[in-house]
């Protein structure tokens, strides 16, 4: 019963180092997302899909890119890190735009 | 929707007290909306939804949360708080405005002492 699942959990960078968060689920759902959360900021969305080789700019999607693929994954990159981006990113699926969004267990990246 | 303000960053109370969270957001079309929790190393859990029907939602482990359109608030209560409820809590909102994408509050969190 796996859900949403991101891989890695933790991970630290160096400014101008590039990765990619990667977001599965084995829902079948058609709606995936990529938020970020910032202490007392809630979460803000950076980036969404709303089906499989789409996808769309969020509140805060400047300096990250995302690629939906395959339905089951929802990419997250950073091409050039920087300390701005230090967070905490969380993925999420779900069914329909009213419905409810299940997350993932969130990633903590760190660019020093 | 085109805000949502949790009025409270820190909720103490003691264990067995109730317990109010409040949450407002400004619209001007009809919304849905939601409570989630956050414990603590963990991602997103849903608390409860409005989607339409009775204001009154009741949702998992004993919360319960009532939409009121013309204050257009849905606050969140429990009438009596455990040790294990010690969490953030977040209100989100969606509407037709934000095409449906989830808009959230900065979090309360909710600490309960013994």
């Amino acid at each position: 019963n796996a859900g949403v699942t991101q891989t890695p959990k933790f991970r630290v960078l160096k400014t101008g180092q590039s990765m990619t968060l990667l977001c599965a689920q084995d829902m079948n759902h058609e709606y995936m997302y990529w938020y970020r959360q910032d202490p007392g900021m809630g979460l803000r969305l950076i980036h969404y899909s709303v089906g499989e080789g789409t996808t769309a700019k969020g509140e805060v999607p400047d300096g990250y890119n995302v690629s939906r693929l395959k339905k089951q994954n929802f990419l997250l990159g950073l091409e050039s890190a920087a300390p701005s981006q230090t967070s905490v990113y969380f993925c999420a699926s779900g069914t329909g735009s009213n419905q409810p969004q299940h997350f993932g267990d969130g990633t903590r990246l760190s660019i020093l | 929707a085109q805000s949502v303000t949790q009025l409270d960053s820190q909720v103490p109370v003691f264990e067995e007290a109730p317990v109010e969270l409040r949450c407002n957001y400004s619209s001007s079309v009809s919304v849905y909306l939601f409570w989630y929790v956050q414990y603590p190393n963990q991602g997103l859990q849903l608390l409860l939804k409005y989607l339409s029907g009775s204001t009154l939602v009741k949702g998992i482990n004993g919360f319960e949360a009532e939409f009121n359109k013309s204050q257009t608030s849905f606050h969140l209560r429990k009438p009596s708080v455990h040790i294990s409820d010690t969490a953030e809590y977040f209100c989100a909102v969606s509407d037709m405005d934000s095409s449906y994408k989830l808009i959230f509050g900065s979090g309360t969190r909710l600490l309960v002492r013994p």
